[in-house]
């Protein structure tokens, strides 16, 4: 079956623009996890949603990242007034349920550069 | 302050080989140990995983040895193939937090031919 995807796979955008980041999820998973991974780095948590509603929110680095998954499916990830330090690989991940015994399944991420 | 360390940062084995890969945490609220494996231009993908309240877990050529005392775990690949070359990280989530997972900063493994 379908994985998760993201779109688009590379985005290249000018210092100070807004950006949107889209993520499907696996279809019927009801929790959706956004990360970013920078160069040489492990994936860093941002912000899970459990249904519409952000569970959690404490990995996002500031009030210009903001995430939203009005239907309780795909999600937007946004980034306003982008700076060369939010250059990196965002990925999304799904899974059956929030906790537990259910893993998260990733997707291939979209790679954001801000020049 | 880094939660999840690892190492070693590259690791070069030979095919048919053991690679082991250590990682070592400080926060003592963590009780979900997992592996993911990454190839490029793709997302991590859980490997293996263990809890505290075993010491080994095995599943195929890939094991986990975990040291609860020590803050220890370490993921050994038993017969190392090419296909095995790729980036591993090491995490750890906390209790009745499986869904918050802490990553390390990963191991590029690399098996020769």
């Amino acid at each position: 079956g379908a994985g998760v995807s993201q779109t688009p796979s590379n985005k290249v955008t000018e210092k100070g623009k807004y950006v949107e980041l889209r993520c499907d999820p696996i279809s019927g998973h009801t929790a959706l996890y956004w990360y970013r991974q920078s160069l040489g780095q492990g994936p860093e948590f941002l912000i899970y949603f459990q249904g519409t509603g952000a569970a959690d929110d404490s990995g996002l680095p500031n009030d210009r990242f903001f995430a939203v998954r009005p239907e309780g499916s795909v999600s937007t990830l946004k980034i306003q007034r982008t700076e060369r330090g939010d250059s990196a690989v965002y990925l999304c991940a799904s899974s059956l349920t929030p906790s537990g015994t259910y893993e998260q399944y990733f997707g291939p991420g979209t790679r954001l550069t801000v020049t | 302050q880094q939660q999840v360390k690892q190492s070693p940062q590259s690791l070069i084995v030979q095919k048919g080989g053991i690679s082991i890969i250590n990682c070592a945490y400080e926060n003592t609220a963590f009780d979900y140990f997992p592996w993911y494996q990454q190839f490029p231009g793709k997302g991590p993908a859980l490997l293996i995983a263990i809890r505290p309240d075993v010491s080994e877990k095995k599943e195929g050529r890939f094991t986990i040895s975990f040291n609860k005392s020590a803050k220890q775990f370490s993921l050994h690949i038993m017969d190392s193939q090419p296909g095995d070359s790729a980036t591993y990280f090491c995490a750890a989530s906390p209790l009745n937090r499986d869904d918050k997972i802490i990553f390390g900063k990963g191991t590029r493994l690399h098996i020769l031919p």
